[in-house]
């Protein structure tokens, strides 16, 4: 039972354009999602997050968008840059039910030079 | 290094050993998670504990597995008998408080177990 999906397993972009991953999830309790970074042999590494109250959170180069009647999240990367080509890992947590991260299988980015 | 720290980052064991591993979360955090990662799939939710308290281990296979995160030292996951299928990697996150306050859980690097 896949409560949060990544349905585009890779996604190439050419530097400096915009980057879109995407995700949708089944389960209508959660409400806090959040999008990690993992490069090989390492552990993620937060990126952004957004509350379901929000629609939109911005950090710099990163953007989340939440459609909660969707129930749809994207990540936008711009511009993107060489190093951010990683495994990008969409998350949410059921408040309700205690702190524990449901994950996407994530999509592998590739940021061409 | 504040950040989460795991060890070791590599373990092999022989197929009915025991594998131990450990987990110190960053400092002032209190809360401990476990996720296990699979190749080619998401992380999965394991275990989450406090300070000598199990809250919640509803991702934990019900049989040679069992996680502690006592007063003192670092959270331990240790897995008994261990089976080709726990090969895997591990992870440990911490958070210093609950996510009602919508802080996000920082990682450590991971153990990569293997079983031969």
């Amino acid at each position: 039972d896949q409560q949060v999906k990544q349905n585009s397993p890779s996604l190439s972009v050419q530097e400096g354009r915009i980057s879109i991953l995407n995700c949708d999830y089944t389960n209508s309790m959660f409400d806090y999602f959040l999008w990690y970074k993992k490069y090989p042999a390492e552990g993620p590494t937060f990126l952004i997050s957004i509350s379901s109250i929000k629609d939109k959170n911005e950090d710099g180069r990163f953007t989340v968008f939440l459609n909660k009647s969707a129930k749809h999240l994207s990540l936008h990367i711009v511009p993107s840059q060489p190093g951010d080509s990683a495994v990008y890992f969409c998350a949410a947590s059921p408040y309700s039910y205690g702190n524990k991260l449901v994950f996407g299988a994530g999509t592998i980015l590739r940021v061409k030079s | 290094n504040a950040g989460v720290m795991q060890n070791p980052r590599h373990l092999v064991r022989r197929r009915g050993q025991e594998a131990r591993l450990r987990c110190s979360p960053m400092k002032g955090h209190s809360h401990v998670y476990w996720y296990r990662q699979l190749p080619e799939e998401g992380l999965k939710f394991m275990v989450y504990l406090q300070k000598e308290n199990i809250i919640d281990e509803s991702g934990m296979p019900k049989e040679r597995f069992s996680a502690e995160f006592p007063k003192e030292g670092p959270s331990i996951l240790r897995i008994q008998q261990v089976v080709r299928g726990d090969s895997a990697a591990y992870f440990c996150a911490s958070s210093p408080l609950r996510q009602e306050s919508n802080q996000p859980q920082h990682f450590g690097d991971g153990t990569r177990l293997s079983i031969l």
